[in-house]
């Protein structure tokens, strides 16, 4: 088991550009989450997927974000027309249900960290 | 609101020095309690989940508790590699969003020699 990985590690990119990001979750993990962190802050939810299905989008997510995990394994974050306050560190995380537990254990990658000029 | 506050922002502590991290948690109905280490520049790891309160568990010198208002993480003879931010984050039980963590701002922990 790698665990959740993710790419590029890192991206600079102008204002007005836009930037993908890839994620790899734990190979048996159904639910993929992407999570946004500046700094000093803790990680702030953006959207999460259960397989292919998109379950939930946060206010955070403007029109300018999409996400996709098309065929229920990795999963793409787009950010069009880039901004200066989208600079941050992008988190994936990943989960599955574990039996007999209310809730989920989620595991995170490492993280691309973003910076808009 | 659901909210999650974590005390103090930052800790100082010598090796050997004993201390403990407070998370203090609102929210509407908990479904889970979650620990995590970041060091810079990299993504959280897991440390511990706690699902009521009275729950405790263990790993090596770190011991998380909990309450129905907080969680403490109590850290034993600190050694300088456990130097890190300490993050908490909570689930909802009842309403709202069934997947997403709601995180404190977390506790740096510097542990000098």
């Amino acid at each position: 088991d790698t665990g959740v990985s993710q790419d590029p590690r890192h991206k600079i990119t102008k204002r007005g550009q836009n930037v993908t990001f890839r994620c790899d979750p734990i190979s048996e993990h159904n639910r993929l989450y992407w999570y946004r962190q500046t700094l000093g802050q803790g990680p702030e939810f953006l959207t999460y997927f259960q397989n292919e299905a998109q379950l939930e989008k946060s206010r955070l997510l403007s029109d300018r974000f999409s996400a996709e995990r098309p065929k229920g394994s990795f999963s793409t974050l787009e950010i069009q027309r880039t901004e200066q306050g989208d600079s941050a560190m992008y988190l994936c995380a990943s989960s599955s249900p574990f039996r007999g537990r209310p809730t989920y254990e989620q595991y995170f990658g490492p993280g691309t960290r973003l910076t808009v000029t | 609101e659901d909210q999650v506050t974590q005390s103090p922002e930052a800790l100082r502590l010598q090796e050997g020095e004993s201390s403990s991290l407070n998370c203090s948690y609102t929210v509407s109905g908990l479904r889970g309690l979650f620990w995590y280490r970041q060091d810079p520049g990299k993504g959280p790891e897991f440390l511990f989940t706690l699902y009521s309160a009275g729950e405790e568990k263990e790993k090596e010198r770190l011991k998380a508790t909990l309450t129905k208002k907080e969680s403490f993480l109590h850290i034993t003879a600190p050694k300088p590699e456990d130097s890190a931010t300490y993050l908490c984050a909570v689930q909802q039980g009842y309403g709202g969003s069934q997947g997403n963590l709601i995180f404190g701002k977390g506790t740096k922990l510097s542990v000098k020699p």
